[in-house]
């Protein structure tokens, strides 16, 4: 079956570094992949989406980057601040409602 | 706007009893997924409802059992609670119906802890 896989299950940085998180999916019909953030006690929030025929995506302080040929997508976070400690998490959707959710990705940040 | 919220936050029964969790999306907002997470599944999706009909179901037993009201607002049940079903309940909501890159929206979730 479909599955979204994250490489690392936990990535730790120093304040101010930039931020990759690493993704990859295996299902080559998704229409769109988004990333997720998820602080201790919260629900998932939306940080950003990609659709599928797009390569790249930057929003603030993010970019989210696609390569259908090797179905890998990442999560760059620039100058990493300790309020973006937290779980990643990538998901892959096709139809409404559906979501397929990668295990998460545990970003600490050091001071 | 007011964001997705469920109720209770917090819920402790034992085996073999039922339990009903509620979710209520963002005013406007048609469709309201449920999710289940727990440390070594992650995000399962467990059923979505839109406009009170089930419209995509997970792979979970027929114990877990949802519903939508005309007012959007949707119930989650789970019979016969089991040590496993233990974790955060979540519920998202979206706008758009069918297709299309409508953003899903979280709560804050239930954590259920059966003894």
């Amino acid at each position: 079956g479909e599955s979204v896989g994250l490489h690392l299950p936990t990535l730790s940085v120093q304040e101010g570094d930039n931020s990759i998180i690493n993704c990859a999916y295996s299902n080559s019909a998704s229409d769109y992949f988004i990333w997720y953030k998820q602080e201790s006690g919260k629900g998932p929030q939306f940080i950003i989406d990609i659709r599928s025929n797009m390569d790249k995506r930057q929003g603030q302080r993010v970019t989210v980057l696609l390569n259908k040929t090797v179905k890998h997508l990442s999560l760059q976070i620039a100058a990493t601040q300790p309020g973006d400690s937290a779980v990643y998490f990538c998901a892959e959707k096709r139809n409404a409602g559906k979501s397929t959710f990668g295990d998460g990705t545990t970003l600490t940040v050091k001071p | 706007k007011a964001g997705v919220t469920q109720t209770p936050r917090y819920l402790i029964k034992t085996r073999g009893q039922q339990v009903t969790l509620s979710c209520s999306p963002i005013s406007g907002h048609r469709s309201v997924s449920w999710y289940q997470q727990t440390p070594g599944q992650g995000l399962q999706f467990l059923f979505e409802y839109f406009s009170e009909t089930q419209r995509n179901k997970g792979n979970f037993p027929g114990r877990f059992s949802g519903r939508q009201f005309s007012n959007s607002r949707s119930e989650m049940n789970v019979s016969t609670l089991e040590l496993g079903d233990s974790a955060l309940y979540l519920c998202a909501s979206s706008s758009q119906g069918a297709f299309g890159t409508d953003t899903q929206y979280f709560g804050p979730g239930t954590r259920l802890t059966v003894l």
